[in-house]
C-alpha cells in the first residue's frame, strides 16, 4: 500500500522569501515521486519528478525536492518565491512494477500555497 | 505534441442526460487514465486503460462508462448521473502504466442539474 501525507493544508509566504512545502509517503516498493501545482480551475502541471536517479530533484520554474529515503519525505522548495507561484500543490507516489499500487497514483491532499507581496 | 487534449472545457447536463467526455493524446502513450476531482481535494482515480484495455476500476458506478477505441483516445460516457456527481474530471496518459511521467489535461468541469 502507499499512501502520501502533506504535513500543512495552507502555507503563507511574502514574495521573495522562501518556500517549503513539506511531504512524506508510504510505500511497500521503491516509489516514484512527483510534485504537480494546480492553479485555480485548471488541470495539473508536472513540477518535477523522482523515479531513482538523483535524489536532490530540479524541476520547472525554480522549484527542487530532495528525496530522503531515511526520513520518507519528499519536501518541495524554492528560494524565492514568486506571485505567479500561488496555487494548490500535490505530492503524488506511484509505485513501481510488482507494487499492489502499479500505475495508481496516490494522492496527497494538497497544500494551498499563498503569497503575499 | 506533448499535450492531452480535454473537449468539453465545461458541461452542464441534467440528471437525465446521456453525454460523453472527449480526451485525446498524440505522444504515443500507451496507458490512459480518468480522475474525478470534487472541490478542495485531491484527485481520485477512476479508470485505468492500459494498451485499449481496461485495466484498474476503481469501483465506479456503471452511470459512467469509459470506453478507449484506440490508442489515442479515452472517452467517458455519462448517463443517469446525480449532482454529486458534479466535479472537474481529469483525463491522464503515461507511457506505459506506472510508468514514471503522467501528462494530465486541463480538465472537464461538469456539473449535473
Amino acid at each position: 500500500a502507499q499512501s502520501v501525507t502533506q504535513l500543512d493544508s495552507h502555507v503563507s509566504v511574502s514574495e521573495g522569501t522562501p518556500v517549503l512545502l513539506r511531504c512524506n509517503y508510504s510505500s511497500s516498493y521503491s516509489p516514484s515521486l512527483f510534485w504537480y501545482v494546480q492553479h485555480p480551475n485548471k488541470g495539473l502541471q508536472l513540477l518535477l519528478k523522482y523515479t531513482s536517479a538523483a535524489t536532490l530533484v530540479k524541476g520547472i520554474n525554480g522549484f527542487e525536492a530532495e528525496f530522503k529515503k531515511s526520513e520518507t519525505s519528499f519536501h518541495l522548495t524554492k528560494p524565492s518565491a514568486h506571485m505567479s507561484d500561488a496555487a494548490e500543490y500535490f505530492c503524488v507516489v506511484s509505485d513501481r512494477a510488482g507494487g499492489t499500487s502499479y500505475g495508481k497514483l496516490t494522492f496527497g491532499q494538497g497544500t494551498i500555497l499563498t503569497v503575499h507581496p | 505534441d506533448t499535450e492531452v487534449t480535454q473537449t468539453p472545457k465545461h458541461l452542464v447536463m441534467g440528471m437525465t442526460n446521456k453525454k460523453s467526455l472527449k480526451c485525446e493524446q498524440h505522444m504515443g502513450h500507451r496507458a490512459m487514465y480518468w480522475y474525478k476531482q470534487k472541490a478542495k481535494k485531491p484527485p481520485e482515480l477512476m479508470f485505468v486503460y492500459s494498451y485499449e484495455k481496461l485495466s484498474i476500476n476503481e469501483s465506479v458506478p456503471s452511470r459512467f462508462s469509459p470506453e478507449c477505441p484506440n490508442s489515442s483516445l479515452l472517452n467517458l460516457h455519462l448517463h443517469a448521473l446525480q449532482p454529486e456527481d458534479s466535479a472537474l474530471y481529469l483525463c491522464a496518459s503515461s507511457p506505459g502504466q506506472g510508468a514514471r511521467g503522467y501528462t494530465f489535461g486541463s480538465g472537464t468541469r461538469l456539473t449535473v442539474v
